[in-house]
């Protein structure tokens, strides 16, 4: 069973510090993992891919990505109100199996001004 | 370029009624994708097609649900008779290549089932 877990907070930052959110996931044979924010009532976005060991940058957005302890993170840089909303992680698995992305629950970030 | 847009974007229905679900994904796009986020659970993987073709179909709840894309290009997705356990939002993405590549979402459908 492929699972992504997220803790799905409040996640309660001030404005300007750094947001840092996390997912762990159950099989080893996932390959992508992406990041997606969702703002209510809205369609996921997509923020970050990444699919080697190590850190991806991105503006203000830094992913990571550690395979050997199944962790994928997501950090914010000058976090802003705009930030607010749903993350969700989300992983690809190849070998069969379903092709879609599976999903955390996703947690929700609120940025106080 | 447009997005994935999806229609309608709310639907109210009485339980064993039918209701269709329309996705028109990014021109240009042969994978199609549908999820489903019921309340409170993530969202969760449906079915995906290649052009016109299911190419995995596992995650479809039951018989009650029947997708279809004649000619590769938007999708439908059918409830009959819809259940109230299938209320949630229905979720609809497109990407270019499979696999890894980067799924677009659309805006998906609010379905109530009463």
């Amino acid at each position: 069973q492929k699972e992504v877990e997220q803790n799905s907070g409040p996640l309660s930052v001030p404005e300007g510090a750094i947001a840092s959110l996390n997912c762990t996931y159950s099989d080893r044979g996932s390959q992508s993992f992406f990041w997606y924010r969702q703002y209510s009532g809205k369609s996921p976005e997509l923020i970050m891919s990444i699919y080697s060991n190590g850190d991806k940058e991105d503006g203000r957005f830094t992913a990571q990505l550690n395979k050997a302890s199944q962790y994928v993170s997501l950090l914010i840089r000058d976090s802003q109100p705009s930030d607010s909303a749903t993350y969700l992680c989300a992983g690809w698995y190849s070998g069969g199996g379903a092709d879609g992305l599976t999903f955390g629950k996703g947690t929700h970030l609120i940025i106080q001004p | 370029e447009a997005g994935v847009t999806q229609f309608p974007s709310h639907s109210v229905i009485e339980k064993g009624q039918t209701v269709t679900l329309r996705c028109d994904p990014i021109s240009g796009h042969d994978n199609l994708y549908w999820y489903r986020r019921v309340m409170g659970k993530e969202i969760k993987f449906l079915l995906h097609f290649v052009k016109e073709s299911k190419q995995d179909e596992s995650g479809m709840p039951n018989n009650r649900f029947l997708a279809e894309r004649t000619g590769g290009t938007y999708s439908t997705l059918k409830v009959q008779p819809a259940e109230l356990e299938d209320s949630g939002v229905y979720f609809c993405a497109s990407s270019h290549g499979s696999g890894f590549e980067t799924q677009y979402f659309g805006p998906g459908t609010r379905l109530l089932v009463l």
